[in-house]
């Protein structure tokens, strides 16, 4: 079974600066599929970037950028330029290679302030 | 598009009774998950229906069960509630155009609470 860590439960940041969310995963599979969810106090979930764990290359949304490292197991999240409306939870979820299920991690709360 | 959309929104109950959540997927999705995510926490695997059949299913007890209908619309069943279903219940659909990988889009979700 895959376990997804996120060990910073709260972080802030002032507004225009950056900031770097952390994640961690355990798996024995060698392909598979890493995700950052959004979850503001509306709670609605929202995706807000994916990543295949056999594409090299990083992964980039505007704002938002991962740092994938493979071999550590470790997928982090880097927002630049926060805005006051990325305020909200993020979860870190793993996707295994049938495509059946989502694993989270426990959630990090980030608060931009003005 | 119309994204994913749940009913009810909110939903009291008291412990005993039974619970009916449902849950429309994209136009065009034939795949539907629930989760549920108890306050404070990660979203937890319930099941995942594909083309009317179950495909997965989380680590929870005989009292939750589901159904997916011919317009891939889903429905998800809670009997005898306990205290310790109040969540947030979501559901997500994806496409499974390739059965892997498929990214989930999540609906808003609908609190339960057991009183």
């Amino acid at each position: 079974a895959q376990t997804v860590t996120q060990s910073q439960p709260e972080m802030s940041v002032q507004e225009a600066e950056t900031v770097t969310l952390s994640c961690t995963y355990d798996t024995s599979e060698s392909n598979y599929y890493l995700f950052w969810y959004k979850q503001p106090p509306s709670r609605q979930m929202i995706l807000v970037i994916r990543q295949e764990a056999y594409k090299q290359q990083n992964a980039t949304e505007n704002r938002f950028s991962v740092n994938f490292q493979k071999a550590a197991k470790s997928f982090s999240l880097k927002i630049s330029d926060s805005q006051l409306g990325d305020t909200a939870m993020y979860f870190c979820a793993f996707g295994d290679n049938a495509g059946n299920m989502l694993t989270f991690g426990g959630g990090t709360r980030l608060m931009v302030k003005p | 598009d119309a994204g994913v959309t749940q009913s009810p929104t909110h939903l009291i109950k008291t412990r005993g009774q039974q619970v009916t959540l449902r849950c429309s997927p994209i136009s065009g999705h034939k795949s539907v998950s629930w989760y549920q995510q108890v306050l404070g926490q990660g979203p937890q695997f319930i099941f995942q229906y594909y083309e009317k059949e179950e495909r997965g299913r989380g680590n929870f007890p005989d009292r939750f069960s589901a159904r997916q209908f011919p317009n891939y619309s889903s429905e998800l069943n809670v009997n005898a509630l306990l205290l310790g279903d109040s969540a947030l219940y979501l559901c997500a659909s994806s496409s499974r155009t390739s059965g892997v990988g498929d990214t989930q889009y999540f609906g808003p979700g609908t609190r339960l609470t057991v009183l």
